[in-house]
């Protein structure tokens, strides 16, 4: 059974930094792209960011290219996500998501999210 | 990486069909053959339900389908039953590692 738990997530000040993980069991993580997606509070799906399976191509939506670092390290299947210079808006539960291949493929499997909260 | 546009709202009675609109670009829903559906219910993670514009996961009820009309994919949802009563987001991939989802639709069953 795919099994994805995020964790990270906090309150946070405007302007400061925090890096989400997701760690991932039931398949073979090194064959697979991972994606993180997120959803502010009351809102739609937004993809954040994407990554294959050997790292070797990243995406990143605009909202937070330039700030957010998507990485994995498949030794330990586990996925990241650096974010620095963080927004009130980037609020939101944040999702990990299992890709359907290792390369650009769409999420299939889904966690249960962490929460983000960036506040003063 | 505009939003997919879909509509706010849609419901029908119990045994009807609902169907749920996506629209998008040439550069994503038009572009590629990438467009897929999920349920999410209060409180809870998406499910994926339709996948390659209209491909079904094991699990997913026949009563699901998807289709897809230049840049305008589709979710049909026949003989609806009160656990459908969900949001759905489409997604579609946009190129350059890049993905977009759906502005999302709730579905009431009446």
């Amino acid at each position: 059974e795919v099994q994805l738990v995020e964790s990270g997530g906090g309150l946070v000040q405007p302007g400061r930094s925090l890096r989400l993980s997701c760690a991932a069991s039931g398949f073979t993580f090194d064959d697979y792209a991972m994606h993180w997606v997120r959803q502010a509070p009351g809102k739609g799906l937004e993809w954040v960011s994407g990554i294959s399976w050997n790292s070797g191509t990243t995406g990143y939506a605009d909202s937070v290219k330039g700030r957010f670092t998507i990485s994995r390290d498949n030794a330990k299947n586990s996925l990241y996500l650096q974010m620095n210079s963080l927004r009130a808006e980037d609020t939101a539960l944040y999702y990990c998501a299992k890709g359907s291949c290792g390369g650009d493929c769409y999420p299939d499997y889904w966690g249960q999210g962490t929460l983000v909260t960036v506040s003063s | 990486q505009s939003a997919l546009t879909q509509p706010p709202s849609a419901s029908g009675s119990p045994g009807q069909s609902v169907t749920i609109s996506c629209t998008g670009t040439s550069s994503d829903v038009g572009g590629y053959n990438y467009v897929s559906w999920y349920q999410q219910h209060p409180g809870k993670a998406p499910k994926l339900m339709i996948y390659e514009v209209s491909k079904r996961p094991s699990g997913v009820p026949d009563r699901f389908s998807g289709s897809k009309s230049g840049n305008t994919a589709s979710l049909t949802v026949s003989g609806l039953q009160a656990e459908d009563e969900a949001d759905y987001y489409c997604s579609s991939y946009a190129g350059s590692n890049n993905f977009v989802f759906g502005t999302g639709t709730k579905v009431t069953v009446l």
